[in-house]
């Protein structure tokens, strides 16, 4: 299995451009998640999805958006980017084992800088 | 979600048991403990979880009090491939999605 990758791994946009950003898993994970973490800083999370074809916000969704139109696959897409939005962004999905904890299983980052 | 508070830096030597503290005095009773790490700027990587009873993996051990304030993540024979940015989250699985938030954490450096 490869677990949760990511693409890509670098990107460089300017000011008003805009991507997306694509993560996939194949360990067929209900949930899966979208973070930025920011220099010195913990994750924030921007948005999650519990299933096929249902998306939330997170503590920082603003300036983002999010589909998940098949399972395997969450997209997180930036229509016109920002200087601060310059980050890394790393994608988890996990799956919820009984009705109590599970893990988070995390790819490897994709790192964005907007000039 | 309960905040948690962790040291900001610690040292360990190789080899020698590393004892990571983590104060949650805010926990709600649902709320498990959870354990990550970040190696380098690769991403996060999950430990171990609990939520009152002492929990042991291949990786590290979680000893939580028993009023459940406080916890330590012992990493039992520290090597050099165990320096990383360590996190504790308290958190919830609600049935919809499990939300961690992850606070700066406690960078472990482990020494020769």
């Amino acid at each position: 299995n490869a677990g949760v990758t990511q693409t890509p791994k670098f990107r460089v946009l300017k000011t008003g451009q805009s991507m997306t950003l694509l993560c996939a898993q194949d360990m067929n994970h209900e949930y899966m998640y979208w973070y930025r973490q920011d220099p010195g800083m913990g994750l924030r999370l921007i948005h999650y999805s519990v299933g096929e074809g249902t998306t939330a916000k997170g503590e920082v969704p603003d300036g983002y958006n999010v589909s998940r139109l098949k399972k395997q696959n969450f997209l997180l897409g930036l229509e016109s980017a920002a200087p601060s939005q310059t980050s890394v962004y790393f994608c988890a999905s996990s799956y919820p084992r009984g009705t109590q904890s599970y893990e988070q299983y995390f790819g490897p980052g994709t790192r964005l800088t907007v000039t | 979600d309960a905040k948690t508070t962790q040291p900001t830096s610690m040292d360990c030597a190789e080899g020698r048991a590393a004892n990571l503290p983590c104060n949650h005095s805010t926990i709600s009773g649902n709320e498990y403990v959870y354990w990550y790490r970040q190696i380098h700027s690769q991403g996060p990587q999950y430990i171990i979880h609990g939520l009152k009873n002492n929990e042991t993996n291949e990786m590290a051990s979680l000893i939580i009090t028993e009023d459940r304030k406080s916890s330590t993540l012992i990493l039992p024979h520290a090597t050099l491939r165990d320096t990383a940015v360590y996190y504790c989250i308290a958190g919830t699985h609600t049935g919809t999605a499990s939300k961690l938030t992850f606070g700066t954490g406690t960078r472990l450096q482990v020494t020769l």
